[in-house]
């Protein structure tokens, strides 16, 4: 079945240093979302990307949907102690209401 | 606060029993999704219902069943319990049954099966 990795699994990162992550999937996603999940509690929303080639913006994160629509790319920049939890990509299989999850990126700060 | 409630928020049981998870979605949401997150891993879709309707089936084992109610809220069946159920359980919910929208997710309710 389809399957999005995540990548790096884990990062450690001075506070104030930008961080990149990244998403593949062996298939073609026509929408893909960035979720951020704190220590003991559900995901939320950060990025929603419709549309290949797009880059969207949130605050201090930016995420691209990649042209090949099969990956797609989170950057944070000027990271902050709150940055600290799990980064999962996620998105609709491709004609089903289906939703998949990617392996998540767990990042941590240090201050 | 994302406005989705999950009771219990922690729960205990032993191998073999049956348990029921409740989700209220947000007020005038339609979908629920049901999730499951193991130990250190991603979340793994198990079924979706729209207006009281199942919509998508994920990764739902015989032994877990969901229902939608007419007051919109959800209840997850786990049942014949084993060691490997134990997870966090998210529910999630959605203004409409297309994915594309922003899924909404509770605080979730850890299971623990002894």
């Amino acid at each position: 079945g389809q399957q999005l990795n995540q990548s790096p699994q884990s990062m450690f990162i001075q506070e104030g240093e930008d961080v990149s992550m990244n998403c593949t999937s062996s298939s073609i996603f026509n929408t893909w979302l960035w979720y951020k999940q704190d220590p003991g509690e559900g995901p939320v929303l950060l990025i929603a990307l419709y549309k290949a080639g797009e880059l969207t913006s949130n605050g201090r994160l930016t995420a691209q949907f990649g042209i090949t629509r099969k990956d797609s790319f989170l950057n944070i920049s000027a990271s902050i102690p709150s940055d600290v939890g799990i980064y999962f990509c996620a998105g609709p299989t491709s004609g089903t209401y289906k939703y998949i999850f990617g392996t998540g990126t767990r990042l941590k700060v240090l201050a | 606060d994302s406005g989705v409630t999950q009771t219990p928020k922690h729960l205990i049981t032993a191998t073999g029993q049956r348990v029921t998870l409740r989700c209220s979605p947000r007020s005038g949401d339609l979908s629920v999704y049901w999730y499951q997150q193991s130990l250190d891993q991603g979340l793994q879709f198990l079924i979706q219902y729209y207006n009281g309707e199942e919509r998508a089936k994920g990764n739902i084992l015989e032994r877990f069943s969901a229902q939608q109610f007419p007051d919109l809220h959800s209840e997850l069946n786990l049942s014949s319990l084993e060691l490997g159920d134990s997870a966090l359980y998210f529910c999630a919910s959605s203004p409409q049954g297309n994915p594309l929208n922003e899924q909404f997710f509770g605080p979730g309710t850890r299971l623990t099966v002894l």
